[in-house]
């Protein structure tokens, strides 16, 4: 997990809520990605970002939000449109064509 | 488009045993290929990689990875399993074509070595 932290570990969403998910890198990597993990379904890529001030949706976009305003920091938010947000989320970052490192992952439970 | 298929959803050897956890791909370019591993509530962790060059490809924890571009595969193999190998592992690609952009994965195959 070197290099990437996120945080909460574990956090909690009430129905309706909007919440943020906080991915930080120190790997000077020019790439941020967030993606969603469900059981047997493997990884989703929900937004990517390849450089700051700019970001792309990936395949499962809808119900989330990004911005990229530095460079070590890719903050994800789970909004109330999201119906089903309760998954284990990833962030990721890498450098050109290299393999992607990722952070220890955040667990989001809708009570 | 790109894809990855991991066929099989379980993988069940005998420590002891070797290992193969199957992966094939589709991409419109040359592939980057990668592996990773997972362990319960953590995040993916890097094994090994095929960029160019020799088609068997050697990572972390004794794993290797043969590249074979008529099948399209990027099997992954260990000679001797061990109980400790048991995990959740992935597959993906990138074009090689499109720097930055997201790796694609497979659904993951989970290893459970016994002793």
């Amino acid at each position: 997990d070197g290099g990437i932290t996120q945080s909460p570990k574990y956090l909690f969403r009430k129905e309706g809520q909007n919440v943020t998910l906080s991915c930080e890198q120190n790997l000077n990597h020019d790439a941020m990605y967030w993606y969603r993990q469900d059981p047997g379904q493997g990884l989703r890529l929900i937004y990517y970002s390849q450089i700051v001030n700019d970001f792309q949706k990936g395949d499962i976009a809808e119900g989330y939000s990004v911005s990229r305003e530095k460079k070590e920091s890719f903050p994800l938010t789970v909004t109330s449109a999201q119906k089903n947000p309760t998954a284990f989320y990833l962030c990721a970052s890498t450098r050109g064509l290299n393999e992607q490192f990722f952070g220890p992952g955040t667990r989001l439970t809708v009570l | 488009a790109q894809s990855v298929a991991q066929p099989e959803d379980q993988v069940n050897v005998a420590e002891g045993n070797p290992l193969t956890v199957k992966c094939t791909y589709s991409v419109s370019g040359n592939p980057y290929l990668f592996w990773y591993v997972q362990y319960p509530n953590r995040g993916l962790q890097f094994l090994l990689k095929y960029i160019t060059g020799d088609n068997l490809v050697k990572g972390s924890y004794g794993f290797e990875a043969e590249f074979n571009k008529s099948q399209t595969s990027f099997h992954l193999k260990k000679p001797s399993a061990l109980v400790s190998d048991s995990a959740l592992y992935f597959c993906a690609v990138r074009d090689s074509y499109q720097a930055g952009t997201a790796l694609i994965f497979g659904k993951g195959t989970t290893l459970s070595v016994s002793s």
